[in-house]
């Protein structure tokens, strides 16, 4: 399977820190996308970098893209208690033209007060 | 705006009963998919529906089968239930553009076979 890797598996970090998970990849995107999941809910779209871009910021969120490494790294920066969540990356692969993503198996953040 | 709708969003089945799990966008969509999620195992592709009228396998197919029934509509169905599909189950939208566009996903199904 084509997956992406989150790493680490798990982060817990104080409020207000600043968390970094990484994603790992194997094959050529298209572009590559970070979601979040809170317990018991489904997945929700935080930001997608395309193949030709860098870097990308959404408020607390900034998503950097190596493709020479094959790797992306999301960075929340001040962490809030309700960041505690699971966070997946997920690649389009290039080639696919059915929209298809292939998921990493997430890091769990748990940020406390 | 409801996005994807899921239902049921739990159900627990015998071994070897079937049914059915339902999934609209209304979005407009052209695709639509399906995935389960275990324990440390992400989430892995059952089917998908590039477009209306047309379905391919994921990694995962497998004792499940899927109808296209219109361009809202992606219905996933276990035939024959077994423990191993003990799991939940997502279905997920989106618009291809370069790539794969920005996925939405429904609340889940949790489904426990017994």
């Amino acid at each position: 399977s084509q997956q992406g890797e989150e790493d680490p598996q798990a982060l817990s970090i104080q409020e207000g820190e600043n968390a970094t998970m990484n994603c790992s990849y194997k094959t050529s995107i298209n572009n590559l996308q970070w979601y979040r999941q809170n317990s018991g809910r489904g997945l929700v779209h935080l930001i997608l970098i395309r193949s030709n871009e860098r870097e990308k910021h959404s408020g607390r969120l900034r998503v950097t893209l190596d493709t020479s490494k094959k790797s992306s790294s999301l960075l929340i920066t001040a962490s809030r208690a309700a960041d505690t969540a699971s966070y997946f990356c997920a690649t389009s692969q290039r080639g696919s033209t059915l929209g298809r993503l292939y998921f990493g198996r997430g890091t769990q953040l748990t940020v406390w007060p | 705006n409801a996005g994807v709708t899921q239902t049921p969003k739990f159900q627990v089945l015998k071994t070897g009963q079937s049914m059915t799990l339902q999934c609209a966008q209304d979005m407009n969509h052209n695709s639509m998919y399906w995935y389960r999620q275990d324990p440390g195992m992400g989430l892995r592709l059952i089917y998908y529906s590039a477009s209306e009228g047309t379905t391919d396998k994921g990694e995962v197919p497998n004792g499940y089968n899927v109808s296209r029934l219109n361009k809202r509509e992606f219905s996933l169905r276990l035939e024959s239930a077994a423990p191993s599909q003990t799991s939940v189950y997502f279905c997920a939208s989106s618009e291809p553009g370069q790539g794969a566009g920005e996925a939405f996903f429904g609340q889940g199904t949790r489904l426990t076979v017994v």
